[in-house]
């Protein structure tokens, strides 16, 4: 089982509607949680971090998260072609683990007109 | 702005020589700094933690005398491909932790091609 799973996609939504992102981790000791954003050819760009349990809202972004599931998600509203690049989850894998993220394979959103 | 400086972008290479690849948090120190390497269509993988003033720490698999890093200054990290091969060509990525905030921040990436 790998440590951070994703579906690779792609996944394709329509420009204006929401855009849902998934993510599951394997060990539960993980405290914190990560979204990037990674356009072709780019380097990862954090989208949002969260650490407790429940919704955190920024801009069109919502991560979620469910540590009994061992579940974290991102939904983008109001998806913009803008928004159209694949997405990473990355984990902070075990208590007092540090710094070192582990990444999941990424999700390819594409967003069309 | 960027926080973190990576060069070069990219380089092409002859096979058997070296590059080296730097990377600089630009406005706050960063006693750790990680080297990710990304072929195409897969995730990062983390290769590397760099710690100022102590050897770094290598993932299973990434072979230390072929990648030598060297974390010198709180602020600058690199990282040098020795005899280089065409399948170490490959998008490499660094990565500083800033303490404020305890946010990872990437370099722009460097795209190594050994011909």
């Amino acid at each position: 089982q790998k440590e951070v799973e994703q579906n690779s996609g792609p996944l394709s939504v329509p420009e204006g509607a929401i855009a849902s992102l998934n993510c599951t981790y394997s060990d539960r000791g993980s405290q914190s949680f990560f979204w990037y954003r990674q356009y072709s050819g780019k380097s990862p760009e954090l989208i949002m971090f969260i650490y407790s349990n429940g919704d955190k809202e920024d801009g069109r972004f919502t991560a979620q998260l469910n540590k009994a599931s061992q579940y974290v998600s991102l939904l983008i509203r109001d998806s913009q072609p803008s928004d159209s690049a694949t997405y990473l989850c990355a984990v902070n894998i075990g208590a007092g683990g540090g710094n070192k993220l582990t990444f999941g394979t990424g999700t390819q959103l594409k967003v069309e007109l | 702005g960027a926080v973190v400086s990576q060069h070069p972008s990219w380089v092409i290479c002859k096979s058997g020589t070296s590059v080296k690849i730097e990377c600089r948090s630009l406005d706050f120190q960063a006693t750790t700094m990680f080297w990710y390497r990304q072929f195409p269509k897969q995730s990062l993988m983390l290769m590397a933690t760099s710690n100022e003033g102590s050897k770094a720490t290598y993932e299973q698999g990434v072979e230390k005398d072929k990648f030598l890093i060297n974390h010198a200054s709180l602020t600058l990290s690199t990282l040098t491909v020795t005899s280089a091969h065409p399948e170490d060509s490959s998008f490499y990525i660094c990565s500083a932790f800033r303490p404020a905030g305890e946010k990872l921040f990437f370099g722009s990436g460097t795209q190594l091609s050994v011909l």
